[in-house]
């Protein structure tokens, strides 16, 4: 059974500074890991996704890295700005109806 | 805006009454999802709809009942929930069910937020 575990689960910061966010999964046989941020009181948006074949993928100040045989996964955030804070999930599809599984998350603060 | 829209954003309901939540995609998907976030533990699926046909249900208690009338709409039909069924509701969309292997990117609503008291 896949599991999934963010750390930190939550993160605060002063503005400029580059992040690393990291995501782990137990079962390797994965076929996308997918990066989202939610904002509070709303739904999901997704930021990046990693197919199984892809070692990292990026989105403006945004990098997301993909190791399958180490089960892991970072989102590299650079020059951090207060609009940034949210929290952030990661998600490992394994198959099937698109059945994502999720971490809890970390909530991050970037403060001016 | 993701081109997902739910309703209502917030609802109090007690343990005897039946309320349904609506979600409408408006990005020409063939696939739905309903997904609940408690305050304790991670997004967890409850619903996956194919073309209107319920192809997952993730063990979820028989007091949710989804609805899929057309691709654009889904419902979820709650009827005597417990204090635990508060939790924020999502629903999302996709372009496929993901069955090709690849994973589609989903589109999430911004939720329903549902306390029962």
């Amino acid at each position: 059974k896949q599991e999934v575990t963010q750390i930190p689960a939550a993160l605060s910061v002063p503005e400029g500074e580059n992040l690393v966010l990291n995501c782990s999964f137990t079962d390797s046989a994965i076929y996308n890991l997918q990066w989202f941020r939610q904002d509070p009181g709303k739904g999901l948006t997704s930021l990046l996704l990693i197919q199984s074949s892809q070692r990292e993928q990026t989105s403006g100040r945004l990098n997301a890295s993909l190791d399958k045989s180490s089960g892991r996964s970072t989102l590299y955030i650079a020059a951090s700005q207060p609009g940034d804070s949210a929290t952030y999930l990661c998600a490992a599809f394994s198959g099937g109806y698109n059945k994502l599984i999720f971490g809890a998350g970390t909530r991050l603060a970037v403060h001016p | 805006e993701t081109g997902v829209t739910q309703t209502p954003r917030h609802l109090v309901m007690g343990m005897t009454n039946k309320k349904s939540l609506k979600c409408e995609q408006h990005l020409g998907h063939n696939a739905m999802y309903w997904y609940k976030q408690s305050a304790k533990k991670p997004l967890e699926l409850m619903f996956v709809y194919s073309l209107e046909e319920r192809v997952e249900n993730n063990s979820v208690p028989s007091r949710f009942s989804p609805e899929c009338p057309n691709s654009s709409h889904l419902f979820l039909h709650l009827h005597t929930l417990q204090p635990e069924d508060s939790a924020l509701y999502l629903c999302a969309s996709s372009q496929e069910p993901g069955l090709a292997g690849r994973g589609e990117t989903q589109y999430f609503g911004p939720g329903t937020r549902l306390l029962v008291l």
